[in-house]
């Protein structure tokens, strides 16, 4: 059974740093690109960022490109997400999602809330 | 960027009802448009993909159609689970999520 398991949120302070992570289980991971989604609290779902499964190729939404870094490590089945000059508007609920040719697994996501 | 404008964004019908969910994207983005139903506090789950193309599992009461730059998902009898909200979300430049049509039951 595919799984994806989101860990590293919390409150943070405005201009501070978090690094979340993505477990993945039950299929090869170093075989498929991975994305990170969010959602802010009652709103809609904003595509932030995607890694190929070698991690040649990165891409990032413009609100976070030089904020937020795409990682992974194909070794210990994870996927990273290094944000930093965290801002009011990245508070959100954060997935992790699969790349296929559409997004079908997605992990139950990780809460960030960034306030003083 | 591709924007994306769903319609309507609050939706009430009643069981047994046939219901419609429009996007419409700012440009040409082929068939590359898929369908997400999200419940509450629980993550997106994909119902269509590439236009009309229904993925496993899904009632076959689902449905989408639409080509270049209007599409539509369509269900042809609701049930009380189909209480939801719904995404549309093009990939054929980027990634960009229509805003969402909350259904409810009347």
């Amino acid at each position: 059974e595919v799984q994806l398991v989101e860990s590293g949120g919390g409150l943070v302070q405005p201009g501070r740093s978090l690094k979340l992570s993505c477990v993945a289980s039950g299929f090869t991971f170093s075989n498929y690109g991975m994305n990170w989604i969010r959602q802010a609290p009652g709103k809609g779902l904003e595509w932030i960022a995607d890694i190929s499964s070698g991690s040649s190729y990165i891409y990032y939404t413009e609100t976070v490109q030089g904020r937020f870094t795409i990682s992974r490590d194909n070794a210990k089945n994870t996927l990273y997400l290094q944000m930093t000059s965290l801002r009011s508007e990245d508070t959100a609920l954060y997935y992790c999602a699969r790349q296929d040719s559409s997004w079908v697994y997605w992990g139950q996501g990780v809460m960030v809330t960034v306030s003083s | 960027d591709i924007q994306m404008t769903q319609s309507p964004s609050f939706l009430s019908a009643s069981v047994g009802d046939r219901v419609t969910i429009n996007c419409k994207a700012s440009q040409n983005i082929n068939k590359y448009l898929d369908w997400y139903q999200q419940k509450l506090g629980e993550a997106p789950k994909l119902l269509i993909y590439n236009t009309n193309s229904l993925h496993t599992g899904v009632p076959s009461r689902f449905s989408g159609s639409g080509s270049g730059t209007d599409f539509t998902l369509t269900i042809s009898s609701l049930q009380p689970e189909d209480v939801a909200t719904y995404f549309c979300l093009q990939h054929n430049s980027g990634y960009t999520f229509g805003a969402g049509t909350k259904l409810e039951l009347k």
